[in-house]
């Protein structure tokens, strides 16, 4: 059974800092990984999406790497702001199904 | 281009009673999935359909059922409410099939607070 582990649970950093999430996963058959952030009582933003054939991705800030033989992915957000506080999730994907299974998520708050 | 649609956005409802929670997916997107997230448990998967079918259904109970329409908008019935069932209830949308690039996009979620 899939298992999706999000570490650390809750961080909180001065404005600037660049951050470092992970994600571990048990089941290393996935389709893709993707990750998301939530503000509080929202909806799942997706941020970046990363299939299994890939090493990483990139969007802006915010840089996402897929190591599936050893069931880890980490997402970068360089030069943090405010404004990214949120939480943040990972989620993996196996072949043939759309159902997603979550991780535990990191709580993220940036201090100015 | 419109996002997720999920309606309606907050729900108050008495214990036994039903409840009917609806989502528009993307246009083009063939596939809806549904989520309860809660404090104590976090995302938990309920159902997943692709052009009208059940894929796969999550670890509930059969008070909690769903369905897909032929324009890809689907709804989920809580029947016989319990307060555990106090939940926001999110929406997912993607292409589905054989696409590759399946990104998954989510509705802002529907509140339900069973009292």
């Amino acid at each position: 059974k899939q298992e999706v582990t999000q570490i650390p649970a809750a961080l909180s950093v001065p404005e600037g800092e660049n951050l470092v999430l992970n994600c571990s996963f048990t089941d290393s058959a996935i389709y893709n990984l993707q990750w998301f952030r939530q503000d509080p009582g929202k909806g799942l933003t997706s941020l970046l999406l990363i299939q299994s054939s890939q090493r990483e991705q990139t969007s802006g800030r915010l840089n996402a790497s897929l190591d599936k033989s050893s069931g880890r992915s980490t997402l970068y957000i360089a030069a943090s702001q405010p404004g990214d506080s949120a939480t943040y999730l990972c989620a993996v994907r196996r072949h043939n199904t759309d159902k997603l299974i979550f991780g535990t998520g990191t709580r993220l708050q940036v201090f100015p | 281009k419109a996002g997720v649609t999920q309606t309606p956005r907050y729900l108050i409802k008495t214990r036994g009673q039903q409840v009917t929670l609806s989502c528009s997916p993307i246009s083009g997107h063939r596939s809806v999935s549904w989520y309860q997230q809660t404090p104590g448990q976090g995302l938990q998967f309920l159902f997943e359909y692709f052009s009208e079918t059940q894929r796969n259904k999550g670890n509930f109970p059969g008070r909690f059922s769903g369905r897909q329409f032929s324009n890809s908008r689907s709804e989920m019935n809580v029947s016989t409410l319990e307060l555990g069932d106090s939940a926001l209830y999110l929406c997912a949308s993607s292409l589905g099939g054989a696409a590759v690039n399946t990104e998954a996009f989510f509705g802002q979620g529907t509140r339900l607070t069973v009292v």
